[in-house]
């Protein structure tokens, strides 16, 4: 099973939007709404921003959003803030009981 | 207060063997499916296994690389999940994280525990 393909790096200045992409294939992301995406910042646990797609969990900001088109799954953080400083994984059930993550995408505000 | 807490990570060399534990509170552990997730140093994020709960028949998944080496149980009397590590290679050298899992995704993570394969 093959890393799901995101960004190295993407930045972008305070209040503006951004967007990570997740590609993977018609058996991980093309074929489950199972996509989830983690924040996290340096020496500290990832953290659940994004389940099942598109659901946040209690607690997470409305200003991440997630979505799906075909095999790529997107991350959207809008209003972007310097806490907003991290790494970024997206995650896909893969069928058979099994998980792929995603290369994982460093997000860098201006 | 929902916790995992990781413990038993250390130095081991290759081919050796190692048992890490998860001790889980604040919530009913023994309902809870859980996961084993490592991230090697610097790198991204790695599935290693998951483990039903045993109402839902109790039984193990694990990634391809570790396969037949690694073995995920629980002690639902201890609220505790283990990973034994066995034929341990430098590749395994990571943070280990436990996990709960919910809606298909990992909801509650540990610290994390450091194990290093080397020489």
């Amino acid at each position: 099973q093959s890393a799901l393909t995101q960004p190295a790096s993407v930045s972008g200045s305070p209040g503006q939007s951004i967007t990570i992409s997740c590609t993977g294939t018609s058996s991980d992301v093309g074929s489950y709404n199972l996509v989830s995406w983690y924040q996290q910042h340096p020496g500290k646990a990832p953290k659940l921003m994004i389940y099942e797609g598109s659901k946040r969990p209690s607690g997470v900001s409305n200003r991440f959003s997630g979505s799906k088109s075909g095999n790529t799954a997107s991350l959207t953080i809008s209003g972007l803030q310097a806490e907003d400083e991290a790494d970024y994984y997206c995650c896909s059930y893969a069928g058979s009981s099994t998980f792929v993550f995603g290369t994982g995408t460093k997000v860098t505000v201006l | 207060e929902v916790q995992l807490v990781e413990s038993g990570g250390g130095l081991v060399k290759p081919g050796g063997s190692l048992r890490l534990s998860c001790a889980a509170s604040g919530f009913t552990f023994s309902n809870a499916w859980m996961s084993w997730v490592r991230q090697a140093p610097g790198k991204g994020l790695e599935w290693v296994g998951r483990i039903k709960s045993k109402t839902d028949g109790g039984t193990t998944d694990y990634a391809a690389p570790v396969k037949g080496r690694f073995t995920i149980s629980r002690d639902d009397s201890k609220n505790t999940l283990y990973l034994q590590m066995n034929s341990l290679k430098t590749e395994d050298t990571a943070v280990y994280y436990c996990t709960t899992i919910r809606w298909k995704s990992f909801d509650i993570w540990g610290q994390g525990t450091m194990v290093t394969v080397s020489s």
